[in-house]
C-alpha cells in the first residue's frame, strides 16, 4: 500500500524567511511524485511533477527536489501570498489515481 | 475556459436521503476522478474512470456509486446518506499516461449529513 507522510503539519514563517517542507513516501514502483497547492475553500492546484531521484523543478519562489525516499519543497524568500496548504502525492506502478499526504499548512506573516 | 465544474457547491442531507453530485470538464480529458477530503485524513480516492464507459473503485468506494455519462461528465451518487459521508467532495480530470498525475480539480462540493 502506498503511503505519503508530510511534515511539518503546520509552519509559520516571517516574510522572507526561507524553509523546506518534507514529503516521505513508500510506494511499489514510483511513476511520479506530485506537489499541489490548495487555498482555503478551493480545489488543489497542480505545481510540479518529479519522476526520478535527483530531479528538480522550479517555479518562482518554489523548488521541488526528489530522492529515493522523500521529496522537499523549498520556499525561498516567501511572501504572504505563498500562504496555503501544500499537498504531496504519489502514483505507483499499478495504480490509477494518486495517493495524497495530509498536507502542510503554511502561513507567511508580513 | 471553465475547467472542472461541480454542482452543487453546498448540500445538507438527512440520514437516509439520496443525492447525486455532478461533475463536468471541458478539457477533453479521458480520465476523471472523485475524491473526498476530511480534516486530518487528506484526499482519498472514491472512484475513477479511465475512459468513457469504464469505472473502477478507489480506496473508499463503500456507500457510493458513479456513472460516466459521456466523456465530459462523471457523477457520484449517495444512495442512502450517512453522517460518515459528511465531507468535501472533489472531482478531478487528467490525461492518461505521462499526464495522469497532473489533476485538474473542481472547487468542491461541501456535503453535510445530519
Amino acid at each position: 500500500e502506498d503511503q505519503v507522510t508530510q511534515s511539518p503539519e503546520a509552519l509559520r514563517l516571517q516574510e522572507g524567511e526561507s524553509s523546506s517542507l518534507n514529503c516521505s513516501y513508500t510506494v511499489s514502483g514510483l511513476r511520479g511524485l506530485f506537489w499541489y497547492r490548495q487555498d482555503p475553500g478551493k480545489g488543489p492546484e497542480f505545481l510540479f511533477t518529479l519522476y526520478s531521484a535527483g530531479e528538480e523543478k522550479e517555479k518562482e519562489r518554489l523548488k521541488a527536489t526528489l530522492t529515493k525516499k522523500e521529496s522537499f519543497l523549498h520556499i525561498t524568500a516567501p511572501k504572504p501570498e505563498d500562504s496555503a496548504t501544500y499537498l504531496c502525492a504519489v502514483q505507483s506502478g499499478g495504480a490509477d489515481g494518486l495517493t495524497f499526504g495530509k498536507g502542510t499548512h503554511l502561513i507567511i506573516q508580513p | 475556459n471553465a475547467g472542472v465544474t461541480q454542482t452543487p457547491k453546498f448540500q445538507v442531507l438527512k440520514t437516509g436521503q439520496s443525492m447525486t453530485l455532478q461533475c463536468a470538464q471541458d478539457m477533453n480529458h479521458n480520465s476523471m476522478y472523485w475524491y473526498r477530503q476530511d480534516p486530518g485524513m487528506g484526499l482519498r480516492l472514491i472512484y475513477y474512470s479511465a475512459s468513457e464507459g469504464t469505472t473502477d473503485k478507489g480506496e473508499v468506494p463503500n456507500g457510493y456509486n458513479v456513472s460516466r455519462l459521456n466523456k465530459r461528465e462523471f457523477s457520484l451518487r449517495l444512495e442512502s446518506a450517512a453522517p460518515s459521508q459528511t465531507s468535501v467532495y472533489f472531482c478531478a480530470s487528467s490525461e492518461p499516461g505521462t499526464g495522469a498525475g497532473e489533476l485538474f480539480f473542481g472547487e468542491g462540493s461541501r456535503l453535510t449529513v445530519l
